[in-house]
């Protein structure tokens, strides 16, 4: 089965600073997609970065950077120099395809984010 | 890119009565949908995935005769909350696979807040 473990609730970081956000993931499938979305309270999901999992390559996007380890089944989102327009809440999601998983996409708990001024 | 749309993007009705919410790709074919249920500060649990031409499979734990989903088309999903209660009162987002392309990723509508009075 799988499991997505966001076991941050909630971090404050004050702006300007970097702030990590922890994910781990559980699955049988040696295919799968992992994902990190951000909600703003508005609640439409923002599609951030999918990764799949032959690729291990960390990945840089402006502030934004993933780290994936298959090796701890971990894929860990960092912001760096936060922003307040980054205040949202972030979910990190886990798909798996074909006969066993449908293609259903599971998401983690999510990690609400505050950035003060 | 692919948009999916969701229609209405707010409705409050009186307890008891039936509510229809509808979910379009629009710019591509979705054989397969997906439900999705948010209560406040919670997050994103799966309902229910939607194919198109065949019933839908529900998660455990969902009321299939509460929840009535209907794929008729390669576009469009609709999801009825039949004798809807207070209780039933939450965030519903629906997602869509394009169907062409071999990609476990989904395309999230807005969302749709479920107000039950």
């Amino acid at each position: 089965a799988q499991k997505v473990t966001q076991a941050q609730t909630e971090i404050s970081v004050v702006e300007k600073e970097d702030v990590t956000l922890d994910c781990v993931y559980e699955t049988r499938d040696t295919t799968y997609y992992l994902f990190w979305y951000k909600q703003p309270p508005s609640g439409e999901l923002v599609f951030l970065i999918r990764r799949n999992s032959f690729d291990e390559q960390n990945e840089i996007s402006g502030r934004y950077s993933w780290n994936f380890q298959k090796s701890t089944s971990s894929f860990n989102f960092t912001i760096t120099a936060s922003q307040v327009v980054d205040s949202a809440v972030y979910f990190c999601a886990l798909s798996e395809g074909g006969y066993t998983g449908g293609f259903k996409t599971i998401f983690g708990a999510g990690t609400r984010l505050f950035v003060k001024a | 890119g692919a948009v999916v749309s969701q229609h209405p993007s707010w409705v409050i009705c009186k307890s008891g009565t039936s509510v229809k919410i509808e979910c379009r790709s629009l710019d591509f074919q979705a054989t397969t949908m997906f439900w999705y249920r948010q209560f406040p500060k919670q997050s994103l649990m799966l309902m229910a995935t939607s194919n198109e031409g065949s019933k839908a499979t529900y998660e455990q734990g969902v009321e299939k005769d509460k929840f009535l989903i209907n794929h008729a088309s390669l576009t469009l999903s609709t999801l009825t909350v039949t004798s809807a209660h207070p209780e039933d009162s939450s965030f519903y987002i629906c997602s869509a696979r394009d169907s062409l392309v071999s990609s476990y990723e989904q395309y999230f509508g807005p969302g749709t807040r479920l107000t039950v009075t």
